[in-house]
């Protein structure tokens, strides 16, 4: 099994600050990478999908890079509404996929 | 706008079944671009994939469950389904029912999600 390594598992950030989340896989999984939203109660909610695509409807501020093994997230311009847990997950082996452990964005 | 909806109970005790339901209004299950998939989330833990499946029936599951999980599809109703055998307490989770993107370039990203249905398994 392909499995996914998240780091932070949590950070503490400011409005307007760049929030950097990584994430590393234990094989190559190419760009088959999206990341994901959670707020307390809700669903999540995608927010980058084959790594670097923008999923529609989502502020720009989100980004997303990387390939192979190494893939990270950054919010720019960090907003109270971004507080929230973020998951990265593997789709190399579409349908089956796998989610890193996750990280929680809090408010310094 | 597709939705979907959960359904199914919110108690089981250990060493049952568990059966869920999910609904898709706003579109068609038999659309061959997507995968219907269920992923759960613990109380206070992560998300964790856990099967899918397409409108032929073709599914797919983790391996860790796999002898005891079965997903179905039925295109006329428009619904999809999960049922897990033996469950212990360890099944105990919040079980999303989702819709996974099959394109080659976007392949796996699960872009509708339903509300979620909470399971305990207890005594």
């Amino acid at each position: 099994d392909i499995q996914m390594t998240q780091s932070p598992s949590s950070l503490s950030a400011s409005v307007g600050d760049r929030v950097t989340i990584t994430c590393r896989a234990s094989q190559s999984i190419n760009r088959n990478l999206n990341w994901y939203q959670q707020k307390p109660g809700k669903a999540p909610k995608l927010l980058i999908y084959a790594a670097s695509s923008l999923q529609s409807g989502v502020p720009s501020r989100f980004s997303g890079s990387g390939s192979g093994t190494d893939f990270t997230l950054t919010i720019n311009n960090l907003q109270p509404e971004d507080f929230a847990t973020y998951y990265c997950q593997q789709s190399y082996n579409n349908p089956r996929g796998t989610f890193g452990q996750g990280t929680k964005v809090e408010i310094k | 706008q597709l939705l979907l909806q959960e359904s199914g109970p919110g108690l089981v005790k250990p060493s049952e079944t568990l059966s869920l339901s999910c609904t898709v209004s706003g579109g068609s299950i038999s659309s061959g671009v997507y995968f219907w998939g269920w992923i759960r989330q613990p109380p206070g833990q992560g998300l964790e994939w856990i099967a899918s499946i397409d409108y032929s029936g073709t599914s797919h599951y983790v391996p860790s469950l796999r002898s005891r999980l079965t997903v179905s599809v039925d295109t006329s109703q428009n619904q999809f389904s999960l049922k897990v055998n033996s469950v212990t307490v360890a099944d105990t989770a919040l079980y999303y029912c989702v819709r996974q993107r099959r394109a080659i370039n976007e392949r796996g990203a699960v872009d509708i999600w339903g509300q979620g249905t909470m399971v305990i398994v207890s005594s």
